[in-house]
This record gives structure tokens, sequence and C-alpha cells, in this order.
């Protein structure tokens, strides 16, 4: 199985800071990399799939990048509703594994 | 719309069966895997299965075969989750999510559509 790993486990941030969340995978796996935001009691968001495409109605300050083994998340101006969990997941080959999550809280 | 629609909250004790449903709308349901994750109270995303509902071709993650039996039934765009006997630690919240394909260097899966979750307690 692949694992996922992500960087840090959480995170304190103000509005208006800009946000970089690190995503590694175990084994090579492409662009086959996703990014969910999941706020308390609620199921997790589709935000970015396939490494860098922002999944339709997902703000613009959303962008991914990455390769390979080495991914990343970055919001560039924190908005009050980005507080949340962001989880990272493979969608190369079965099992598609979710990474840990790193959570976004306010500093 | 799409929209998956998640069974309702269920408390049971150790030791009973139960089958929980996600009814697809929206989209022609046989024609998209539907997988399955668990979040148990307080934690992070576990990934559990897919199910292909046109053939019911299903894989399941290694750390919960032979612990859930997953199924479809595509005349009523339904999943379900079921357990034979369940444990306290089987107490968490289940989600079902919608699946797509994109083709990149090579096929790969992101889940675009989820459910609300069906909260599930196992406690004596």
């Amino acid at each position: 199985d692949i694992q996922m790993t992500q960087s840090p486990s959480s995170l304190s941030a103000s509005v208006g800071d800009r946000v970089t969340i690190t995503c590694r995978a175990s084994q090579t796996i492409s662009t086959s990399l996703n990014w969910y935001q999941q706020k308390p009691g609620k199921a997790p968001k589709l935000l970015i799939y396939g490494a860098s495409s922002l999944q339709s109605g997902v703000p613009s300050r959303f962008s991914g990048s990455g390769s390979g083994t080495d991914f990343t998340l970055t919001i560039s101006s924190l908005l009050p509703e980005d507080f949340a969990t962001y989880y990272c997941q493979q969608g190369s080959s079965t099992p598609f594994t979710f990474g840990p999550g790193t959570t976004v809280d306010f500093k | 719309d799409v929209q998956l629609l998640q069974s309702g909250a269920e408390v049971k004790k150790p030791g009973e069966s139960l089958k929980i449903s996600c009814k697809g709308s929206g989209y022609s349901f046989s024609n998209y895997w539907i997988g399955w994750v668990r979040q148990m109270p307080g934690q992070g995303l576990e990934w559990m299965g897919i199910i292909y509902p046109s053939d019911s071709d299903s894989k399941y993650s290694p750390s919960f075969q032979g612990h859930v039996t997953m199924s479809a039934d595509k005349s009523i765009s339904t999943a379900y989750l079921q357990w034979s006997s369940l444990k306290a630690s089987d107490t968490a919240i289940y989600y079902c999510a919608r699946l797509l394909t994109l083709a990149g260097d090579s096929y790969f899966f992101y889940m675009d559509v989820w459910g609300r979750g069906s909260t599930v307690t196992v406690s004596s």
C-alpha cells in the first residue's frame, strides 16, 4: 500500500496569511493526488484533484502543485471560512489512502 | 444536482448486524464507482473500499477486508455497507462518495461528491 504523510500536523495562522501544507507519498504517484477540506461536523469537500486542478466552485486562493512523491496545497490569503482540516489522498492505486490531516486553526 | 443520500444514525449493541445505505441521484448511478470512508471519533479519514454498481465489482482496503461487505442495487441506485457482527471499535461516521476517473499520465481517481455521513454507535 502507498503511505501518505502530511506536514505540519497542525498550524496556527491569521486571516490574510499565506498557508502551505505538504503531502508526501511513499512511492511515486505521478500527479494522482487529491486535496480535501473538512470542517467540524461536515463531510469532506474536494478542493484539488490531479495535484493541481481546481474543483468547480472552489475559490482560486486554493492551489496545488507537485508530482512524483511531493505535493503542496497553498492558500494564498487565508479567510475565516478556511479554518478547517485538510487531507491529501492518493488516487493512483487501491487502497486510495488518505494522509493524516493538517488542522489549520486561529493563531 | 448530483447527490448522495445516506441512511440515518444507528445505535447497536456488540454482536448485532447492520446495513447502512447510500442512494445516488442526479446522475447515472451504475456507471460510477462508489467509495466508503470511515472516520472514527476525533480521527482522520480512512479509505475502506469501492464498488462499481453496474457489476458489483469491489475493491477493499486490506484493513477492512473480511470485516465489512459492500454491495449495490443498481435498480434503486443504492449502495450498501454491512456488518455481520459489530464491535465497539466500529463506532464511527461512515461516508459514501462518488468517484470520478481521469486519464493523466495514468488513470487516477478522486471523490467529487460526498454524502453527509451515517453515524454508527456500537455500545452495550
